[in-house]
């Protein structure tokens, strides 16, 4: 059974700095792996989407890495700001696809201050 | 257009009223997908439409029941439902196409069930 685990739950950092989130999953056998931003209430906005035969996905500050083989992601933020605060979700897709389900993790709740 | 619009954004509802939660997207995808999310926890499957038929029903209670009438409409029938199932609704949809299967949120309907 495939678990996805966040580290850590929540984050405070000053403004500015770099940052690192980290989710780990147990099954390699993935199909992409999917990290999603959530403000408080809302929907969740997809950040960035990884194949699992690619290695990482940039957009902007962000950057996302992917080691299959160790089961590892993670969420590189460059230079925080007070805007980045929000939940940080990761999620697999496995790699027989099960009509699409994805498995979340927990979530990493940011707070960045100024 | 990268957009998935749910209506209405919030709802109360006494537990022997009917209602019905509405989404709506125009990229052309062809997956839809109902979650139902608690306070503080990641987004649950609900269920899963694939070209308009029912694909996954994780063993959501008969009170919940779902309807897609067309690729672009995906509604969720609520009746007799308890106050547990107070929570964020969320839909999302995907394109199917071999090897692109990024899921797209909606802001989510805000359910009180009194």
């Amino acid at each position: 059974k495939q678990e996805v685990t966040q580290i850590p739950a929540a984050l405070s950092v000053p403004e500015g700095e770099n940052l690192v989130l980290n989710c780990s999953f147990t099954d390699s056998a993935i199909y992409n792996l999917q990290w999603f931003r959530q403000d408080p209430g809302k929907g969740l906005t997809s950040l960035l989407l990884i194949q699992s035969s690619q290695r990482e996905q940039t957009s902007g500050r962000l950057n996302a890495s992917l080691d299959k083989s160790s089961g590892r992601s993670t969420l590189y933020i460059a230079a925080s700001q007070p805007g980045d605060s929000a939940t940080y979700l990761c999620a697999v897709r496995r790699r027989d696809n099960q009509g699409g389900k994805l498995i979340f993790g927990q979530g990493t709740e940011l707070s960045v201050k100024p | 257009d990268t957009e998935v619009t749910q209506t209405p954004k919030h709802l109360v509802m006494g537990m022997t009223n009917k209602k019905s939660l509405k989404c709506e997207q125009h990229m052309g995808h062809r997956a839809m997908y109902w979650y139902k999310q608690k306070a503080k926890k990641p987004p649950e499957l609900m269920f899963v439409y694939s070209y308009e038929k029912l694909s996954i029903n994780e063993s959501v209670p008969s009170r919940f029941s779902p309807e897609c009438p067309n690729s672009s409409l995906l509604n969720l029938h609520l009746h007799a439902l308890q106050p547990e199932d107070s929570a964020l609704y969320l839909c999302a949809s995907s394109p199917t196409r071999q090897g692109i299967y990024e899921q797209y949120f909606g802001p989510g309907t805000r359910l009180t069930v009194t």
